[in-house]
C-alpha cells in the first residue's frame, strides 16, 4: 500500500523554464511533508519542507504547495537550471513520529 | 565537518553470509534512521532509533538487526544474507522527529 505516490518517473523541462514535481498521498494523519533532492551516488538531501497549517513555503528558487483537501502537495523550480538535474523524492509524516514515509521519486532533467 | 558517514561504500557478501554496516553522525543528533533504496520502491525504513539505548522497527525489519552504540552510532547487521536484501543502504539522522533528516552517502550491497 503506497501510502505516498509520485506518479511520474521522469520528468524533462528546457533550462529557465519551470519544473513541476507533484506528489499524491492517501494517509489523512499526515501533517509534515518534506522534499529532498538526490544525485547519482550520493544520500538524499533536503529541499524544503511544510507543514499542514500552511499551504505554501518559499525557499529561493524553490517553492512547495500543499492542498490538504485534495491529499496533494506539488514542487516548483523557478527557473531550472541544469544543476537541478536529479531524482527528486517527497515524503510526508506525523510530527512526533519518528517514521518518514517515502515516495518512488521522479526524475528530473533540465535540458540546456 | 563529516555529518553522516557510513562504511563500507560497496559490499559484495555470498548468501548466508554475515555482515554489518556502520554508520556514524558528528552532529549530535538524537535520532538515526536506516533504509534501503530499491528501484521503483522509494526509500523504506528499516529500523530507526529515536534516542541512544532505543531502537524500534520501520516498515522492512525482517533480517535485520541494529545497535544504537552510542549517541553517535547506529549500526545495521544482517545475520545470514539473502540476494532479496541486496540493495543501496542509507543511514540518516536528525535532531527532531521528524525532521529535516541528513543522509550518509549510501552502501551499495549485492547478495549473490
Amino acid at each position: 500500500d503506497q501510502q505516498v505516490k509520485q506518479n511520474s518517473p521522469s520528468l524533462s523541462v528546457q533550462e529557465g523554464r519551470i519544473s513541476i514535481l507533484n506528489c499524491d498521498y492517501t494517509n489523512s494523519m499526515f501533517d509534515y511533508f518534506l522534499w529532498y533532492k538526490k544525485y547519482p551516488a550520493e544520500g538524499p538531501t533536503f529541499l524544503i519542507s511544510i507543514s499542514s497549517i500552511k499551504d505554501k513555503n518559499e525557499d529561493g528558487r524553490f517553492t512547495v504547495f500543499l492542498n490538504k483537501s485534495a491529499k496533494h502537495l506539488s514542487l516548483h523550480i523557478v527557473p531550472s537550471q541544469p544543476g537541478d538535474s536529479a531524482v527528486y523524492f517527497c515524503a510526508a509524516a506525523n510530527f512526533g513520529n519518528e517514521k518518514l514515509t517515502f515516495g518512488t521519486g521522479t526524475r528530473l532533467t533540465i535540458i540546456p | 565537518n563529516a555529518g553522516v558517514t557510513q562504511t563500507p561504500k560497496f559490499q559484495v557478501l555470498k548468501t548466508g553470509q554475515s555482515m554489518t554496516l556502520q554508520c556514524a553522525q558528528d552532529m549530535n543528533h538524537n535520532s538515526m534512521y536506516w533504509y534501503r533504496q530499491d528501484p521503483g520502491m522509494g526509500l523504506r525504513l528499516i529500523y530507526y532509533s529515536a534516542s541512544e539505548g532505543t531502537t524500534d522497527k520501520g516498515e522492512v525489519p525482517n533480517g535485520y538487526n541494529v545497535s544504537r552504540l552510542n549517541k553517535r552510532e547506529f549500526s545495521l547487521r544482517l545475520e545470514s544474507a539473502a540476494p532479496s536484501q541486496t540493495s543501496v543502504y542509507f543511514c540518516a539522522s536528525s535532531i527532531s522527529r521528524p525532521g529535516e533528516a541528513f543522509f550518509g552517502q549510501g552502501t551499495r550491497l549485492t547478495v549473490v
